[in-house]
């Protein structure tokens, strides 16, 4: 069965530098989400992604954040300069279908950051 | 803005039938109602959705009034591997974004 994949699977760094984290969507998918879940909270929105920009962002992905679909498989999110609140589980989500909560989101195995 | 109300925690036994209640008021009119299911360390995982009245699949079946302000989650017969986080996830009224339920906390007990 098809899975998204992100890697690393835990990063460690230190407050003000810079991140990357990555996600292989499913290959045929066309929507790609990132969400964020602070340990024992529940699941944010952060943003979501469609033809190649962003369709939608929620009040959490401010200037700090950024996405990118540098190639035809790989699905990138980046936090500029890290603050110890941006410590949490991102998870990547796509969809072969979008526009909404709708359709079936399939989600990675998340990539635990750590801020120090 | 679109608020959705999840009880916090649950539990259950083996065989039992569970009901899960998500409120949420202000969502898209056009858009469906999805429950995930979260287990510890690993990425939600679609259960059911839908739009209005009932839906039932393999795993679940999902009952929405016709007004739309709550769904209910049925789970028949639940097992130990129950055991998870289950969340409502809407999408917002006005701004059309995800919203997710704070999640509840099942516990299926033997």
């Amino acid at each position: 069965e098809p899975e998204v994949t992100q890697t690393p699977s835990h990063q460690v760094t230190q407050m003000g530098q810079e991140v990357i984290l990555r996600c292989v969507p499913i290959s045929n998918h066309l929507y790609f989400y990132w969400y964020r879940q602070i340990l024992g909270q529940k699941v944010e929105f952060l943003v979501s992604f469609y033809n190649n920009e962003i369709s939608e962002k929620s009040e959490i992905f401010d200037d700090q954040f950024s996405v990118e679909r540098p190639d035809g498989s790989n699905f990138t999110l980046k936090i500029r300069s890290t603050k110890l609140e941006d410590s949490a589980m991102y998870f990547c989500a796509s969809s072969n279908i979008g526009g909404g909560s709708s359709y079936e989101q399939y989600f990675g195995p998340g990539t635990r950051l750590t801020v120090t | 803005l679109a608020k959705t109300t999840q009880p916090i925690s649950m539990d259950s036994y083996e065989g039992q039938e569970v009901n899960i209640t998500c409120s949420h008021n202000n969502i898209a009119t056009n858009d469906y109602i999805t429950w995930y299911q979260q287990f510890p360390s690993q990425g939600p995982r679609f259960i059911i959705q839908g739009y209005k009245t009932k839906v039932t699949n393999e795993v679940a079946s999902l009952f929405i009034p016709a007004d739309r302000k709550s769904s209910t989650l049925s789970l028949p017969r639940v097992s130990l591997s129950d055991t998870a986080v289950y969340y409502c996830l809407v999408g917002d009224g006005s701004n059309y974004q995800l919203i997710w339920g704070a999640g509840t906390k099942l516990i299926i007990k033997p």
